[in-house]
């Protein structure tokens, strides 16, 4: 089975920030990584695909990169509808999740 | 815009069979360019996917839960279903079913791009 560890498993920060979550899987995955973002009571919402694909509708201050086992979802600059559970998604071997970031208000 | 509902029972008791229905809304499931899936979150958890099932018929399955689920589709219902046997507490989750594309050039099966709304399953006597 394929591990997915997020890093870090919550983050505080203010409304401008610039964030950066950490995705490493325990074996090399290529690009098949998705970035998903959930709020309370609702179903996760695909936000980045192929490790760095906007999906469509997602803001732009959104933004994923790398490849192999390490990879990062990076928000430019914290808007308050941001604040929301992360989780990382491996569709490389089967499926398998990280186990989420919660990015918190500062 | 493709929606998908979960449906089915809210409780059941331990030991007996969970069974959920999905609906979708368009007739994306009708087409070899999609599969289907079931993931799981207990309360106050991170997501657990359950199984997968294509257009083919074609099953996969998590092996930690492999023995107990089934996963099964009907399109000229539009829908496909989850059967988990001799459930217990462990069980209790918001489930979710979720559209992936497939990418019948490659045969790579790609990220999920639609979710329900989830459905909370309670097991309990």
């Amino acid at each position: 089975d394929i591990q997915m560890t997020q890093s870090p498993s919550t983050l505080s920060a203010s409304v401008g920030d610039r964030v950066t979550i950490t995705c490493r899987a325990s074996q090399s995955i290529n690009v098949w990584l998705a970035w998903l973002q959930q709020k309370p009571g609702r179903a996760p919402r695909l936000l980045i695909y192929k490790a760095s694909n906007l999906e469509s509708g997602v803001p732009s201050r959104f933004s994923g990169s790398g490849s192999g086992t390490e990879f990062t979802l990076t928000i430019s600059s914290l808007q308050p509808d941001d604040f929301a559970t992360y989780y990382c998604q491996q569709y490389y071997s089967y499926w398998t999740f990280g186990q989420g970031t919660k990015v918190e208000i500062k | 815009q493709l929606q998908l509902q979960e449906s089915g029972p809210g409780l059941v008791k331990p030991s007996e069979t969970l069974s959920l229905a999905c609906t979708v809304s368009d007739d994306s499931i009708n087409t070899n360019n999609y599969y289907w899936g079931w993931i799981r979150q207990p309360p106050g958890k991170g997501l657990e996917w359950i199984a997968t099932i294509y257009y083919s018929g074609n099953t996969y399955y998590n092996p930690s839960l492999k023995s107990r689920v089934t996963i099964s589709i009907d399109t000229s219902k539009k829908q496909f279903f989850l059967r988990l046997t001799s459930v217990t507490a462990a069980d209790t989750a918001v489930y979710f079913c979720a559209r992936g594309i497939y990418d019948v050039l490659t045969t790579y099966s790609l990220h999920f791009d639609n979710w329900g709304q989830g459905t909370l399953v309670t097991v309990s006597s």
